[in-house]
């Protein structure tokens, strides 16, 4: 059973419009992260999520707001969509800051194209 | 913040041969280190992780290791299939409150029957 998911899996939008990216892992982790890889740029950290708060926030644009309605889920409003936006978007999760190791483990992805 | 250079961006290798990949960082801080998979319109698996107080780790055919002095790690396999064909990341993690990861560019191989 897959122990993250990602909803959609693909997802094509208009110029101006709004998505939402749906997030939920299954693995009992307490921190939660975005991601977004282009041809453009690399993996890119946008968000990271501990205990449902906000830690650390890399994305330039307002237009991303992550949501977490409970711990395993963070979902990822987008509003105003741009063509730049297109991108595969990567939810991660991993243990808490208190344990050693903490590697990430990362969800199948949600391939944005706006047009 | 972080700063990760991954080499080389491509490599190509045949079946059986060694590959080698390298990652240097800025940041004296990056305790943990991490490499991930990625095969073609797939997700991000991890591969290997070494921690600041270990230098080599070994699995799955393959060897990370790390110099902490020049800040360079590594990432070598010893007898390539075509399995391995996929990109490559390598990830050094800083702790803290921030526990992100930086990625590199990524290293796409390609082996060849």
């Amino acid at each position: 059973d897959p122990k993250i998911i990602q909803k959609p899996k693909y997802l094509v939008a208009v110029t101006g419009s709004e998505k939402i990216l749906i997030c939920e892992q299954y693995l009992g982790h307490n921190a939660m992260y975005w991601y977004r890889q282009s041809a453009k740029k690399p993996l890119e950290f946008m968000f990271s999520y501990s205990y449902q708060k906000l830690m650390d926030n890399q994305t330039a644009s307002s237009r991303f707001q992550p949501q977490s309605s409970k711990k395993n889920h963070l979902d990822l409003q987008i509003t105003a969509l741009k063509p730049d936006d297109s991108a595969t978007y990567f939810c991660a999760s991993s243990q808490d800051r208190w344990t050693v190791s903490y590697e990430q483990y990362f969800g199948p992805g949600t391939r944005l194209t706006v047009l | 913040g972080e700063q990760v250079e991954q080499r080389p961006p491509h490599l190509s290798v045949r079946e059986g041969d060694s590959a080698v990949i390298t990652c240097t960082y800025t940041d004296p801080n990056s305790y943990y280190f991490f490499w991930y998979k990625q095969e073609p319109g797939a997700s991000l698996q991890l591969l290997m992780k070494v921690f600041s107080s270990t230098e080599i780790n070994e699995g799955q055919g393959f060897t990370v290791l790390l110099n902490k002095k020049d800040k360079r790690l590594s990432l070598n396999l010893t007898a390539a299939h075509p399995g391995d064909s996929a990109a490559y990341f390598c990830a050094p993690g800083s702790g803290g409150s921030n526990y992100k990861l930086t990625f590199g560019k990524g290293t796409l191989l390609t082996v060849t029957p």
